[in-house]
């Protein structure tokens, strides 16, 4: 049981190139979700899915798009890099949906984004 | 939207010392608040939660306080250790509607243990 792997670790964009962070979890969790981190700014919501075929959109989805094709999987792509997109990424899910009460976040390790 | 707000910032505290951190939030129809613990470098770990049924909750070193009708939810931790040193986010979330499982966050609380 690995969790919820994400990767690459870090990467180094040039503006204007694109690149897909990946995201894979193995605990058969229905709810999946990508954040951004940012000093002073907390995480912060760019993309959600509530299971294999929705997704939806966060607090900050502009220049980010999201597929979910599988329960396990929850790629998200950056279309057109920014030096505004510079930031840590993390992915997360949690359990399946039980009487619609959420528990706790399991997050990846995180994707440290660098656009130069 | 929902929008939560985390106080202080930066918390410095001596060994042994409590630390309180403080967080408010504006949907009052949020049911669910976890609190995360992150340390340098590695990913938000939860640490306790708590939802809108129970106004306080205990583990160990480790409580939340909830007050609905005011808002807004504390951490408390006791017995302060240096390992507690990190950051320290809150989140809010509703349990279910369009919002489900949507987790806001607060802007975190740097927590520093001074042996």
């Amino acid at each position: 049981n690995a969790g919820v792997t994400q990767t690459p670790k870090f990467q180094v964009l040039k503006t204007g190139q694109s690149m897909t962070l990946q995201c894979a979890q193995d605990m058969n969790h229905e709810y999946m979700s990508w954040y951004r981190q940012d000093p002073g700014m907390g995480l912060r919501l760019i993309h959600y899915s509530v299971g294999a075929g929705i997704t939806d959109q966060g607090e900050v989805p502009n220049g980010y798009n999201v597929s979910r094709s599988t329960t396990e999987d929850f790629p998200l792509r950056l279309l057109s890099a920014a030096p505004s997109q510079t930031s840590v990424y993390f992915c997360a899910s949690t359990f399946p949906i039980q009487d619609l009460e959420i528990y706790g976040y399991t997050f990846g390790s995180g994707t440290r984004l660098t656009v130069v | 939207g929902e929008n939560v707000e985390q106080h202080p910032s930066t918390l410095s505290v001596q060994e042994g010392d409590s630390a309180v951190i403080k967080c408010t939030y504006s949907d009052s129809a949020s049911n669910y608040f976890p609190w995360y613990k992150q340390e340098l470098g590695k990913r938000p770990q939860l640490i306790i939660d708590i939802r809108s049924n129970v106004g306080e909750k205990k583990d160990q070193r480790i409580a939340v306080t909830l007050n609905k009708t005011a808002k807004h939810f504390s951490l408390h931790i006791t017995e302060t250790q240096p390992e507690d040193s990190a950051v320290y986010f809150c989140a809010a979330s509703q349990g279910g509607g369009t919002s489900y499982g949507k987790l806001t966050f607060g802007q975190g609380t740097i927590l520093t243990v001074h042996p």
